[in-house]
């Protein structure tokens, strides 16, 4: 069964400060997304990370992809009180394009002036 | 772009009553996902349309949950003899045959069982 796993669950920052959250998941999959949901609201697209290697970078937030540790990692630069939100990682399960979700736990951020 | 829409937004029910929600994708999108999230958890995948044929189903739908989508536009989603294990936020997600893998999510439908 697949699983998958964010590291920490909850994260207190300072304004100004850089901090990574870490995903790890149990088995090999298609690719890795990231989230950003906002408290009573739906889920916002980050990345979307397709092959070994992959970075993409928006804004203050950077995310890449090891497949080989099975390990995504979502880097917040000199964080602003803006980014406050939970962040969820989630992978794919079964062969080509299904597209069923796995999700993370979610790492609940608060940044802090 | 009018983006997923679900209604209703919320809804309170008494336990044993049946409750349907709708969702309706963005247009052209030929994928639809149904999603269930508790409080401080992620959203847990439920069952999958592909038009209007459900591809696939997770142990999470018991025989109590059923899904539609008739006519490969809207789906619905109905709960019969809801439980207060039900009490959730359902999410409805799509996407389009040329983008298969970006899964676009709607604002949810908040259901509370009293």
């Amino acid at each position: 069964e697949l699983k998958v796993e964010q590291n920490p669950l909850f994260l207190s920052m300072q304004e100004g400060k850089n901090y990574t959250i870490y995903c790890n998941y149990s088995t090999t999959s298609d690719r890795l997304y990231w989230y950003r949901q906002d408290p009573g609201k739906s889920l916002e697209s980050l990345f979307v990370l397709l092959s070994n290697g992959a970075v993409k970078q928006e804004g203050r937030l950077m995310a890449s992809l090891d497949t080989k540790a099975r390990l995504s990692t979502l880097h917040i630069t000199a964080a602003v009180h803006d980014l406050s939100a939970t962040y969820f990682c989630a992978v794919t399960v079964g062969g080509g394009s299904q597209g069923n979700l796995i999700f993370g736990k979610g790492t609940k951020l608060s940044v802090k002036p | 772009d009018t983006g997923v829409s679900q209604n209703p937004r919320h809804k309170i029910t008494k336990r044993g009553q049946n409750v349907t929600f709708r969702c309706d994708p963005i247009s052209e999108h030929n994928r639809l996902y149904w999603y269930r999230q508790t409080l401080g958890q992620g959203p847990e995948f439920l069952t999958y349309f592909q038009n209007e044929a459900q591809l696939e189903k997770s142990r999470l739908l018991s025989d109590r949950f059923s899904a539609e989508r008739p006519k490969g536009s809207f789906s619905t989603l109905e709960i019969q003899r809801t439980e207060q294990g039900d009490s959730a936020m359902y999410l409805c997600a799509s996407s389009s045959r040329d983008r298969p893998y970006e899964q676009y999510f709607g604002p949810g439908t908040r259901l509370t069982v009293t």
